[in-house]
């Protein structure tokens, strides 16, 4: 079992709608959750970041955290094709206190 | 100017040629990152340091080696290339939380 996991997609959603993209993680002590975002041939950036369960919202996004069910998501309202790209679940905290990403979701937004 | 500049941007070489992918930062961070990046493998950890006088290894340390040679100094070195470390490498920097990526190394290797 991979310590993050991700659906690869691609995730297809019509401009306007809501995307949601999943990630489970292993490590039940992890204690941070981060979503970066990843435009093609671009490095890494940081949009979300999550530490308590429940939701955190900042914009259009929105990160959700379950420990219980060791999942953390995120959703993107009234999406834009500027959101097409691909988002990176990383997590840390955990037995290693590493962080440690997932292999990312490619998101398209359809004008 | 970037906060976190990687040099060079684009590298093409021979098998069994040292390498060296320099980054440097004016982020006044004291963590430093190497990450690689490979499709469908995500990003991977190769080395990192939370001060000059402290490195550590990453998950895929093999064939790697840096060098830490200050605060805004971080470069990683590959002692003999070979082609399966062709990929796209990443410097980041963190502040405890965050990580700053550079605009990354695309590295290939014949």
């Amino acid at each position: 079992q991979k310590e993050v996991e991700q659906n690869s997609g691609p995730l297809s959603v019509p401009e306007g709608a809501i995307a949601s993209l999943n990630c489970t993680y292993s490590d039940r002590g992890s204690q941070s959750f981060f979503w970066y975002r990843q435009y093609s041939g671009k490095s890494p950036e940081l949009i979300m970041f999550i530490y308590s369960n429940g939701d955190k919202e900042d914009g259009r996004f929105t990160a959700q955290l379950n420990k219980a069910s060791q999942y953390v998501s995120l959703l993107i309202r009234d999406s834009q094709p500027s959101d097409s790209a691909t988002y990176l679940c990383a997590v840390t905290g955990g037995a290693t206190n590493k962080l440690i990403f997932g292999t990312g979701t490619l998101l398209a937004v359809q004008p | 100017d970037a906060d976190v500049t990687q040099t060079p941007r684009n590298r093409i070489t021979k098998t069994g040629k040292r390498i060296m992918l320099e980054c440097s930062q004016t982020k006044g961070h004291d963590r430093m990152y190497w990450y690689r990046q490979d499709p469908g493998l995500g990003l991977r950890l190769i080395y990192y340091s939370f001060d000059v006088k402290d490195i550590n290894k990453g998950e895929i340390s093999d064939g790697y080696s840096v060098s830490r040679q200050a605060q805004a100094k971080f470069s990683l070195s590959l002692e003999s290339a070979i082609p399966n470390q062709t990929a796209l490498y990443f410097c980041a920097t963190s502040d405890g939380t965050r990580l700053s990526f550079g605009d990354g190394t695309r590295l290939s290797i014949l």
